[in-house]
């Protein structure tokens, strides 16, 4: 593993189905964040955790659940899937000289 | 509110320079991000300020005010490659970037 890696790469799911996005980091980042990407509009932050074993909501968390077990893994669960959540998510952790964030490929998820 | 603000598209000429602009307001502010994105992939860190001033990073440079709450992007030397959105970040007090919707740069050959 090489930087941030996320699974599935993309996936149709039908409404009302539970589903979760995986994310794994060996950068040794103590922040995690998802986010997802819907045309025309900016990134928007779903939830992060600041270090192992803390999470929190961000702008649009509805809808999404969190858990941070260990430093690398960051998964990302949809309860009960909806067509809004059809979007482009995007795993990061931050680190480095100016705390940039790194991004994982993304998921392109389509909820029927 | 927090709120960042910038062109949705700008085309240009492979050579030439072309600047991105972007206005920002953060509660509180802890730097000013850069991100490069390609169509179908990860946005891809570019630069970051701080302090105002001009960044200068080979072919790419970044400038900051933060009395003006701007930055903005200087590509020179366009090429092909470089047709991508840009996307324009403000860390804001918690350390959480807050995302402008990127600009769309097109460039013509």
């Amino acid at each position: 593993i090489a930087g941030i890696t996320q699974a599935p790469t993309s996936q149709i799911l039908a409404a009302g189905r539970r589903m979760t996005l995986r994310c794994t980091q060996d950068m040794r980042h103590n922040a995690m964040y998802w986010y997802r990407q819907d045309l025309g509009l900016g990134l928007r932050l779903i939830h992060y955790s600041n270090t192992a074993g803390t999470t929190g909501k961000g702008e649009v968390p509805d809808g999404y659940s969190v858990s941070r077990a260990n430093t690398d893994d960051f998964p990302l669960t949809l309860a009960s899937a909806v067509p809004s959540q059809t979007s482009v998510y995007f795993c990061a952790s931050s680190g480095g000289e100016n705390n940039e964030q790194f991004f994982g490929p993304g998921t392109r998820l389509t909820v029927l | 509110g927090q709120n960042i603000d910038q062109p949705t598209e700008m085309t240009a000429t492979e050579g030439a320079i072309v600047q991105i602009n972007c206005t920002y307001q953060t509660s509180g502010f802890n730097g000013l991000f850069w991100y490069q994105q390609h169509a179908g992939e990860a946005p891809t860190f570019l630069s970051y300020n701080v302090l105002d001033g001009l960044e200068e990073k080979g072919r790419f440079s970044s400038f900051l005010s933060r009395s003006k709450g701007y930055s903005y992007l200087l590509l020179k030397e366009l090429q092909m490659k470089d047709s991508a959105s840009y996307l324009c970040a403000g860390m804001d007090s918690n350390y959480q970037l807050i995302w402008g919707a990127g600009t769309k740069l097109i460039i013509k050959p």
